[in-house]
């Protein structure tokens, strides 16, 4: 079964600082996919940035990027110049590749962004 | 733009009682599933749907009914309704081959 772990329960980071949120997961599959959530305070679920595991970029949104490291199961996402409403707790997911709907979540990081 | 749409947002149950959770999305996406949120933790999936006529269980199944008539539709029933059953709950919906997957806002159910 996969697990995904995030060991940081909280962080804080100064506004237009560059923060990095740490996950990592483990799967004895070799095709998945890794995403990253943000959910507010109003809880709604917002994709953040995703990764194939095949691709060896990392990839790139705007202020988000990844730090992929497929053999060493890690996907840290790295959020630069940080603004207020980056604050959210932030989930990594793991899904297999080929049709399973399962998403696995990792507990979260708390990320508060001070002004 | 309605995307994915949860009924009810908020309720309130009495321990035993039965309800269900309405989802309906308007994209004509195949995948559907339900997943619940408790304190301190991620998501976990309930069940979820690969198309009309098709559910299969998750990883926190129990108590826990679906059914999938149409496309658009995916209900969750809970058939009596416990304390730890208390949780946040999401559906969710995404299109064959797609891979973004839409959330709809949560529904907060307390049972008491």
């Amino acid at each position: 079964a996969q697990t995904v772990t995030q060991s940081q329960p909280e962080m804080s980071v100064q506004e237009a600082e560059t923060v990095t949120l740490s996950c990592t997961y483990d799967t004895s599959e070799n095709n998945y996919y890794l995403f990253w959530y943000k959910q507010p305070p109003s809880r709604q679920m917002i994709l953040v940035i995703r990764q194939e595991a095949y691709k060896q970029q990392n990839a790139t949104e705007n202020r988000f990027s990844v730090n992929f490291q497929k053999a060493a199961k890690s996907f840290s996402l790295k959020i630069s110049d940080s603004q207020l409403g980056d604050t959210a707790m932030y989930f990594c997911a793991f899904q297999t590749q080929g049709g399973s709907e399962k998403l696995v979540f990792g507990k979260g990081t708390k990320l508060t962004v001070n002004p | 733009n309605a995307g994915v749409t949860q009924t009810p947002k908020f309720q309130v149950l009495k321990t035993g009682q039965s309800m269900t959770l309405q989802c309906a999305q308007d994209m004509n996406h195949e995948y559907m599933s339900w997943y619940r949120q408790d304190p301190g933790m991620g998501l976990r999936l309930i069940h979820y749907s690969v198309g009309a006529g098709i559910t299969d269980q998750g990883e926190v199944p129990n108590g826990y009914n679906v059914s999938r008539s149409t496309t658009e539709d995916f209900p969750l029933r809970l058939l009596s309704a416990a304390p730890s059953q208390t949780s946040v709950y999401f559906c969710a919906s995404r299109g064959y081959r797609v891979l973004t997957i839409y959330f709809g806002e949560g529904s907060w159910l307390t049972v008491v």
